[in-house]
């Protein structure tokens, strides 16, 4: 199975700041079957984007995915106050679907 | 707008089964492209594809090799609804449950989740 791995585990930033999280996969996720979601506590994770780049529906434009391959990235412009979370990466063109272990974006 | 409404009980003993059931409004278990999953969330696993099960001119099921052995995922067309059973449990399947729909090759809706405990 494909093994995501996420970094950073915690990254400490202040609201307006920007946010770089990144996954990489230990083999090729074929057809950049890559999924991001946002998870609160107490809330089960929220789908952000996926097929790598493609936002979902009601998510705002600060967050965008890229990446092919083995390496992908997610990245929030300027952080809202409602963006401190943990984010999940998950992949789903190799079965099983597998998931990262999570970045914590927490509040500096 | 689809939702996912998950029951059953939040405490089972250890060697019994696990038992959940996810009724679906706003989409049909039968539609095609989609399926329907289990998927649980423990300190220790994290996320963990358990199984699932869908459509396409017959039904399908998938499951994880982890716990392929014990694990069965139903459908009921009938109350289009679907249903986790996981038996011989012990303390390691301890953690939140979450039934989830698969579409697009993501999961893009997911149910309130349900904190099982294993525990005599």
């Amino acid at each position: 199975e494909i093994v995501l791995t996420q970094s950073p585990g915690t990254l400490s930033l202040s609201p307006g700041g920007r946010a770089t999280l990144s996954c990489r996969a230990s083999q090729t996720v074929t057809n950049r079957y890559l999924s991001w979601y946002q998870q609160k506590p107490g809330q089960a994770p929220r789908l952000l984007i996926y097929g790598a780049s493609n936002r979902e529906n009601g998510i705002p434009d600060r967050f965008s995915g890229s990446g092919s391959g083995t390496d992908f990235t997610l990245t929030i412009s300027r952080l809202e106050p409602e963006d401190f979370a943990v984010y999940y990466c998950q992949q789903y063109g190799s079965s099983p679907p597998t998931f990262g272990g999570g970045t914590k974006v927490e509040i500096k | 707008q689809v939702q996912l409404q998950q029951s059953g009980p939040g405490l089972v003993k250890p060697s019994q089964t696990l038992s959940l059931t996810c009724a679906i409004s706003g989409d049909s278990l039968s539609s095609n492209g989609v399926a329907w999953n289990w998927i649980r969330q423990s300190p220790s696993r994290g996320l963990e594809w358990l199984g699932r099960t869908y459509y396409r001119s017959k039904w399908y099921n998938d499951y994880a090799v982890s716990v392929k052995s014990r694990i069965t995922v139903n459908a009921d067309t009938s109350k289009n609804q679907f249903s986790l059973q996981l038996n011989s449990v012990t303390p390691e399947d301890t953690a939140v449950y979450y039934c989830v729909r698969g579409n697009r090759n993501t999961f893009d809706y997911w149910g309130q989740g349900t904190l099982v405990t294993v525990s005599s």
